[in-house]
């Protein structure tokens, strides 16, 4: 596609209650982020897809917290046992090389 | 390690005056710099970024950015706002060399007065 997808565009869960968020990236983008956007908040780095190597989980802020991309292409974003704290805005982006980062338009997740 | 320091958390003007946000980062290397814009409900589009070429940048919408290695800033401007300005800006960095993690400021929430 044209831009950065991402599915569901909006998730309402039950506390305690596993949740998978998808991002498919632009087609040859080898670079594949996810961010996390709280409320009254800047963008906080998750974790960082590159080509075939191990990837970046620096900013992953517990566990439950999971990503995996397959065949280079779409990712995936998985929280385990949500807690509401983890209500926010998941942002995805990808990019073929340093300078030209395409955001999807986020998931928003409610944990209620 | 990079930080990106961002100014004043909300910015009102007034349509037609000049639009300045601030940036400030730290690096020990030359980074790679970039200004984002988020309008309510969508993502983040890339207004203009700077990659060691010209330190004048010049984006989308009207707005420019000047790099300041001196000053270790990146402030963004636009001459006149508009009322589709009203948006929340990010100043972002990228180390280079082996770090490709693009790390965002707070953001900057821009108000337009008529």
């Amino acid at each position: 596609g044209a831009g950065v997808s991402q599915s569901p565009s909006n998730k309402v869960t039950e506390k305690g209650k596993d949740v998978e968020l998808r991002c498919d990236p632009i087609s040859g983008h080898t670079a594949l982020y996810w961010y996390r956007q709280s409320l009254g908040q800047g963008l906080e780095f998750l974790i960082y897809f590159q080509g075939n190597s191990a990837p970046d989980k620096s900013g992953l802020p517990s566990d439950r917290f999971s990503a995996e991309r397959t065949g280079g292409s779409v990712s995936t974003l998985t929280i385990q046992r949500t807690q509401q704290e983890d209500s926010a805005v998941y942002l995805c982006a990808s990019t073929r090389d340093l300078y030209g980062y395409t955001f999807g338009s986020g998931t928003r997740l409610t944990v209620v | 390690a990079q930080s990106v320091t961002q100014l004043g958390s909300h910015v009102s003007v007034s349509e037609g005056a000049l639009v300045l946000l601030r940036c400030n980062y730290s690096s020990s290397v030359p980074p790679y710099l970039f200004w984002y814009v988020q309008y309510p409900n969508q993502g983040l589009q890339l207004l203009l970024k700077y990659t060691s070429a010209a330190t004048l940048v010049k984006g989308i919408n009207g707005f420019e950015a000047e790099f300041k290695k001196s000053e270790t800033s990146f402030h963004l401007t636009k001459p006149s706002a508009h009322m589709s300005d009203a948006a929340e800006y990010f100043c972002a960095v990228i180390p280079g060399g082996n770090d490709y993690k693009l790390s965002f400021g707070a953001g900057t929430t821009v108000t337009v007065r008529a």
